[in-house]
């Protein structure tokens, strides 16, 4: 059971450039949420999806878009990077009936020069 | 929209002294979440409060939500080496499809 996972760990780019992270659970949570991480402002919700297909916007949206073709997938994509999108970007995932709490990946550092 | 405060940002103890953090929520919450997270980690679940007034223990942990519920507050007591970190509260607003809004967090250093 290795819960939830994010690939790449590590990434550099360059303005204007484009990339994709990947995150998957296999706790077959329904809830999956793309956090951002920046110093001194903890953690802001960028998107987030209550169940395959289904897709909602956070407090962070502009810069970013998601899919959840699969339950088990949330991909975060970055169209067009800018320097003010260098973060350590969470995963996370969560599932129905009360509890709510979430489990987050290991995270993925991004740097854009 | 929602905020959620923490106080104080930092705080840094030597081992034995006890701790706490402080959370305050703009609006009530339906429950409220802790989570830690150890530098370099990502966060992990602590503890939920759902009840007003509730208050919770976990070892030298205790937990408490507000008669209010719009603030909560994390009480270590004899700090240990181990449970440097940071400390994050969450607040959950019902029909929100379990959206957490995070304080800001806590930094907690402990030495010896």
């Amino acid at each position: 059971n290795a819960g939830v996972t994010q690939t790449p760990k590590f990434r550099v780019l360059k303005t204007g450039q484009s990339m994709t992270l990947l995150c998957a659970q296999d706790m077959n949570h329904e809830y999956m949420y793309w956090y951002r991480q920046d110093p001194g402002m903890g953690l802001r919700l960028i998107h987030y999806s209550v169940g395959e297909g289904t897709t909602a916007k956070g407090e962070v949206p502009d810069g970013y878009n998601v899919s959840r073709l699969k339950k088990q997938n949330f991909l975060l994509g970055l169209e067009s990077a800018a320097p003010s999108q260098t973060s350590v970007y969470f995963c996370a995932s969560s599932s129905t009936g009360g509890r709510y709490e979430q489990y987050f990946g290991p995270g993925t550092r991004l740097t854009v020069t | 929209g929602q905020q959620v405060m923490q106080i104080p940002q930092y705080q840094h103890v030597q081992e034995g002294e006890d701790f706490t953090t402080y959370c305050n929520s703009s609006t009530t919450l339906s429950n409220i979440q802790w989570y830690k997270q150890r530098p370099g980690g990502h966060p992990v679940f602590l503890i939920q409060l759902v009840k007003s007034g509730e208050v919770k223990k976990q070892k030298r942990l205790t937990f408490q939500f507000g008669e209010a519920k719009k603030n909560s507050s994390l009480h270590i007591t004899a700090t240990q080496t181990t449970d440097v970190g940071t400390y994050f509260c969450a607040g959950l607003n019902t029909g929100t499809a379990s959206k957490l809004t995070f304080g800001t967090g806590t930094r907690l250093q402990v030495t010896l």
